[in-house]
């Protein structure tokens, strides 16, 4: 299955910052996604990145909010942006692989404060 | 929302088999059933997936209803390692998104 490398694994901010989240992965993809996970709460998608185009956003979720980019084949990142502490969360990309379904990053631990 | 559901727990004595229930009743005939798992704090982990017939890997066996309707997730021998929470997910595979539900929080007790 594809190893993905997610950077950073913790951080905490200040309100009103913005933090940038990189997703990096030894193998070309279609598609990466992204997650969010609230303190004791399920996974939830922000949205997909397609390489070349923009990306799809899931209901309540918005670019300017979350701005993601995905310049090639092998790499994304998501931007949290004008943080507050509503914001802390676990952030995780995810791609899909032949054979293993998808595969998941070990994700963002962001806290605001 | 999710499409699937799963008892929000469950307990298993160490060493004996894990059966893991999920309901998927409006599942279509193009769309696979995942089981990941999340171990506290990391990204979840693929365990298993199938379409309509039995699966077995290193990991799990999978055990789909023949209407596809339900299946069960079996870790035959579980360890306190195996303490998770499992989530079971429809998916056509390939390039569409997962939908997480709740999943089943799986305590493995000594």
């Amino acid at each position: 299955s594809a190893v993905i490398s997610q950077k950073p694994s913790r951080d905490i901010c200040q309100r009103g910052t913005s933090l940038t989240i990189q997703c990096q992965v030894d193998s070309q993809v279609t598609m990466m996604f992204w997650y969010r996970q609230q303190p004791g709460q399920s996974l939830t998608l922000i949205a997909t990145a397609n390489q070349g185009s923009e990306a799809t956003y899931e209901s309540g979720f918005v670019i300017d909010k979350f701005p993601i980019s995905r310049p090639n084949l092998t790499f994304s990142t998501l931007t949290v942006s004008n943080m507050s502490p509503e914001d802390s969360s676990i952030y995780l990309c995810s791609v899909s692989t032949v054979g293993y379904g998808y595969t998941f990053g070990s994700g963002t631990r962001l806290t605001v404060v | 929302d999710a499409k699937t559901t799963q008892p929000p727990s469950m307990d298993c004595a160490e060493g004996r088999a894990a059966n893991l229930p999920c309901n998927h009743s409006t599942i279509s005939g193009n769309e696979y059933v995942y089981w990941y798992r999340q171990i506290h704090s990391q990204g979840p982990q693929y365990i298993i997936h199938g379409l309509k017939n039995n699966e077995t890997n290193e990991m799990a066996s999978l055990i789909i209803t023949e209407d596809r309707k339900s299946s069960t997730l079996i870790l035959p021998h579980a360890t306190l390692r195996d303490t998770a929470v499992y989530y079971c997910i429809e998916s056509n595979f390939g390039n569409e998104k997962l939908t997480f539900g709740t999943g089943t929080r799986l305590t493995i007790i000594p």
